[in-house]
């Protein structure tokens, strides 16, 4: 696509269910990421997947986060058991290659209640 | 050490004016330092990004100066407008386990360019 794909682009979920989070992003591109995005404040990475190399989960906040990657394409990112404090924006990225020029999505806003 | 400090949080400037936003960073390993835009509801945008090897980038209005003694870098808009007005990232980027290229983030700077 012409650009990286999130959906949906808004999530509010009752505390305690599952969620999951859909991220296609640019064809071609092999490096994906998941970043957080919690108000007032940065960025923070998530998971990184590199083709078919294993993923860098090392930014997963807890065990009731997980991510896959079918295909060397779109990616879920899944929350078990939410928890109010996992509201926030979630982004997606994409790369070419390498750190040059990650490509964000628009975000999938969730919320907890 | 992996931190980012951006500053100042929020900025407001004369429509015209220079708007100027620092990062600093403490791990020398980083090796690659862009800025970000964020308008609301949209993610992220790459504006500009600069490696260590060079003192200073120039694209349009936008400026990266880079002090890699004090491991400081800053972005300057000139002449700055109304349609600027949006969150500024700034990160640098480290390879991490399994070759990630993952990004530090500081913050965010809130701009606001008055008209």
């Amino acid at each position: 696509g012409a650009g990286v794909s999130q959906s949906p682009s808004n999530k509010v979920t009752e505390k305690g269910k599952d969620v999951e989070l859909r991220c296609d992003p640019i064809s071609g591109h092999t490096a994906l990421y998941w970043y957080r995005q919690s108000l007032g404040q940065g960025l923070e990475f998530l998971i990184y997947f590199q083709g078919n190399s294993a993923p860098d989960k090392s930014g997963l906040p807890s065990d009731r986060f997980s991510a896959e990657r079918t295909g060397g394409s779109v990616s879920t990112l899944t929350i078990q058991r939410t928890q109010q404090e996992d509201s926030a924006v979630y982004l997606c990225a994409s790369s070419l290659f390498g750190p040059y020029g990650y490509t964000f999505g628009s975000g999938t806003r969730l919320t907890v209640v | 050490q992996q931190q980012v400090k951006q500053s100042p949080q929020s900025l407001i400037v004369q429509k015209g004016g220079i708007s100027i936003i620092n990062c600093a960073y403490e791990n020398t390993a980083f090796d690659y330092f862009p800025w970000y835009q964020q308008f609301p509801g949209k993610g992220p945008a790459l504006l500009i990004a600069i490696r260590p090897d060079v003192s200073e980038k120039k694209e349009g209005r936008f400026t990266i100066s880079f002090n890699k003694s004090a491991k400081q870098f800053s972005l300057h808009i000139m002449d700055s407008q109304p349609g600027d007005s949006a969150t500024y990232f700034c990160a640098a980027s480290m390879v991490g386990g399994s070759g990630t290229y993952k990004y530090i983030f500081g913050t965010g700077t809130r701009l606001k360019v008055l008209a």
